[in-house]
């Protein structure tokens, strides 16, 4: 069952070019979304997040957009650094007072210098 | 800044014993979480706590597992009858309010033989 669906498993990018990771959910109860940064032998490092009520959020060289007609949405990271290289993952809360996050598989950034 | 700690960070257990995870939440926050990730597979909510009570819980968390707020500082998460399948990346996290970023400490990895 996924709800929230990464369909890149890994991506590869020039340092200093932007780099764009996907996501996809199903659940039209989805309301709050995160991203989240992993490093291995990390916990997730929660990264930036966007309520459904807006379209776009930003922070820094991180932005957000959410297209809630096309249950998409993306994650833009500009300039992308090597540090940036790790794992990220999307995530959803569903609201409706659900306390748990939903999370996609994952999309492995390569920023290669 | 203030982050999760858990321990042990690894955790080898035979078969059938139990045991127990530990978790130290970031001081102010109200809900605390456990989340598994089998190795190769998605992150998994477990369980959510808030007042000194399950407030959520998933398909996964049956009869075997129980958590625990014994102090005001920790919380735990008591795996009984350990199966080889038990045997995953346990995440622990809290967040200030509902709907709020949850914040993740580094895991414990448990290897049940």
């Amino acid at each position: 069952d996924q709800q929230v669906k990464q369909n890149s498993p890994s991506l590869s990018v020039q340092e200093g070019r932007i780099s764009i990771l996907n996501c996809d959910y199903t659940n039209s109860m989805f309301d709050y979304f995160l991203w989240y940064k992993k490093y291995p032998a990390e916990g997730p490092t929660f990264l930036i997040s966007i309520s459904s009520i807006k379209d776009k959020n930003e922070d820094g060289r991180f932005t957000v957009f959410l297209n809630k007609s096309a249950k998409h949405l993306s994650l833009h990271i500009v300039p992308s650094q090597p540090g940036d290289s790790a794992v990220y993952f999307c995530a959803a809360y569903s609201g409706a007072g659900s306390y748990q996050l939903t999370f996609g598989k994952g999309t492995k950034l390569s920023v290669i210098p | 800044e203030p982050e999760v700690t858990q321990t042990p960070s690894h955790q080898v257990t035979q078969m059938g014993q139990e045991v127990i995870l530990r978790c130290v939440p970031i001081s102010n926050h109200l809900y605390f979480y456990w989340y598994r990730q089998i190795l190769g597979q998605k992150v998994e909510f477990l369980v959510s706590f808030y007042n000194n009570e399950i407030s959520e819980k998933s398909e996964i968390f049956d009869d075997q597992f129980s958590v625990e707020r014994p102090d005001g500082s920790n919380f735990t998460l008591k795996i009984r009858s350990t199966k080889l399948e038990d045997s995953a990346m346990y995440f622990c996290a809290s967040s200030e309010a509902m709907l709020q970023p949850q914040h993740f400490g580094d895991g414990t990895r448990l290897s049940i033989l």
